[in-house]
């Protein structure tokens, strides 16, 4: 099976714009989840999709939203973008469904830089 | 994440045993994780623990849970230049984790 995969790998941009990240998880998986790594706060949750409905919400401004596709595939958002923005942004899959056990499959993540 | 800790560094030499430490608060968890990321990597998951388990064996790998103490470990047996990595405790329900800081274990020939 193929893994996560997440497009871009590399993004540039600048103090306002917005920006859309892609991610399509492991064949067969119906859940996603969005995470920030930073130096400063390390790994944070964002969100998670399942069955294209926002399932879990982490603490992050409104200018962070996700949607999630029929085909399971996912896209996250970041509007009016700030310095502080700067971050891999990773996505993880998992089988979905009810679960306490939550092996997540993550991908090689996104490389945001905001200038 | 404010929820998990672990210290930040560890130096090992190659052939020896490293050990990592890990705290958390949520005791309700039903299970611990630990992720390995190499650089330019996502999250890789090594191994994991139910909570109502002590000890775990996989490997090379031995992961002691102290659910009293919220303490967590991950031991590294023959420790290899290829272990060198962040190491990430995590745990959560519902498909969202919480992870430590991550420990960065740099192995020495």
């Amino acid at each position: 099976k193929a893994g996560v995969t997440q497009t871009p790998r590399y993004l540039i941009k600048t103090r306002g714009q917005q920006v859309t990240l892609s991610c399509s998880p492991i064949s067969g998986h119906r859940s996603v989840s969005w995470y920030q790594q930073t130096p400063g706060q390390g790994l944070q949750f964002l969100f998670e999709y399942f069955s294209e409905t926002q399932r879990n919400k982490g603490n992050f401004p409104g200018r962070f939203s996700g949607r999630q596709f029929s085909n399971s595939r996912s896209e996250m958002n970041v509007s009016t973008l700030e310095l502080g923005d700067s971050a891999l942004y990773l996505c993880a899959s998992s089988p979905g469904g009810s679960s306490s056990y939550n092996e997540q499959f993550f991908g090689p993540g996104t490389r945001l830089t905001v200038l | 994440g404010e929820d998990v800790e672990q210290s930040l560094f560890l130096s090992v030499r190659e052939g020896d045993s490293s050990v990592i430490n890990c705290t958390y608060t949520d005791s309700s968890s039903t299970y611990l994780y630990w992720y390995k990321q190499e650089p330019g990597a996502g999250l890789q998951l090594l191994t994991y623990i139910f909570s109502n388990m002590d000890m775990k064996q996989d490997q090379r790998l031995t992961v002691l849970l102290n659910k009293k103490d919220k303490h967590l470990s991950l031991r590294i047996a023959d420790t290899q230049t290829g272990d060198s990595a962040i190491y990430f405790c995590a745990q959560g329900d519902d498909y969202k984790l919480s992870f430590g800081a991550g420990t960065t274990v740099t192995v020495r020939a």
